[in-house]
């Protein structure tokens, strides 16, 4: 099925170990994303990719790398993992279509860092 | 800045009832769209209904529908003939300039 696919679906880290989410998206997509969703709360943004071989920060980005590889994938690493990066993440895409505008997401990654 | 506010943490109606999730949000961009998504207790993001600043036409999908007031920056959603199944959270979303903009979500239990 056409989609986003995150990988791992869960992880426990303990502090001070890296580790790197990955993402891929089948549909063609320019622009990928990811973002954090914390209890309670919308999702905000980490980094984003406009297209290939280009990527900027978002709102949230401390802490954080990211690597957009090819057209299909957008890894996120997290260099020294902290407590406060006890999160739920989530990758995106977004097509221009004006038909079909809009984002698909991965089902997500629960992190936890003890 | 921009800001979504969804003013409602928690509802809960009936199954088959009507029910309506307020949104209001705050931009100075003239072209933008608004999305409802529904996060079910699965974690995943569901697209519920898109709109497009530009067209004054309220966007419906089925049993879903939105209210969309644009000088009054107001975007709710209707959910008729509620099922079970649309339990979730719901959350309000702005994009403008392809910039992602999230409400803090209402949480929406359909009782049987």
């Amino acid at each position: 099925n056409a989609g986003v696919t995150q990988t791992p679906k869960f992880q426990v880290l303990k502090t001070g170990q890296s580790m790197t989410l990955q993402c891929a998206q089948d549909m063609n997509h320019n622009s990928m994303y990811w973002y954090r969703q914390d209890p309670g709360m919308g999702l905000r943004l980490i980094y984003y990719s406009a297209s290939e071989g280009t990527t900027d920060k978002g709102e949230v980005p401390n802490g954080y790398n990211v690597s957009r590889l090819n057209k299909r994938e957008f890894s996120l690493r997290l260099e020294s993992a902290a407590p406060s990066q006890t999160s739920v993440y989530f990758c995106a895409s977004r097509t221009n279509r004006p038909t079909n505008y809009g984002y698909t997401f991965g089902s997500g990654t629960r992190l936890t860092v003890v | 800045a921009q800001t979504v506010t969804q003013s409602q943490p928690e509802m809960s109606v009936q199954e088959a009832e009507t029910v309506t999730l307020s949104c209001t949000y705050d931009t100075s961009e003239n072209n933008y769209y608004l999305f409802w998504y529904k996060q079910p207790p699965s974690r995943q993001m569901i697209l519920v209904i898109r709109q497009e600043a530009y067209k004054q036409q309220n966007a419906t999908e089925n049993r879903f529908s939105v209210n969309f007031q644009k000088a009054a920056k107001s975007f709710s959603l209707k959910i008729s003939d509620s099922q079970l199944g649309d339990t979730a959270m719901y959350f309000c979303v702005l994009d403008s300039n392809y910039q992602l903009i999230w409400g803090a979500g209402t949480k929406l239990i359909i009782k049987p």
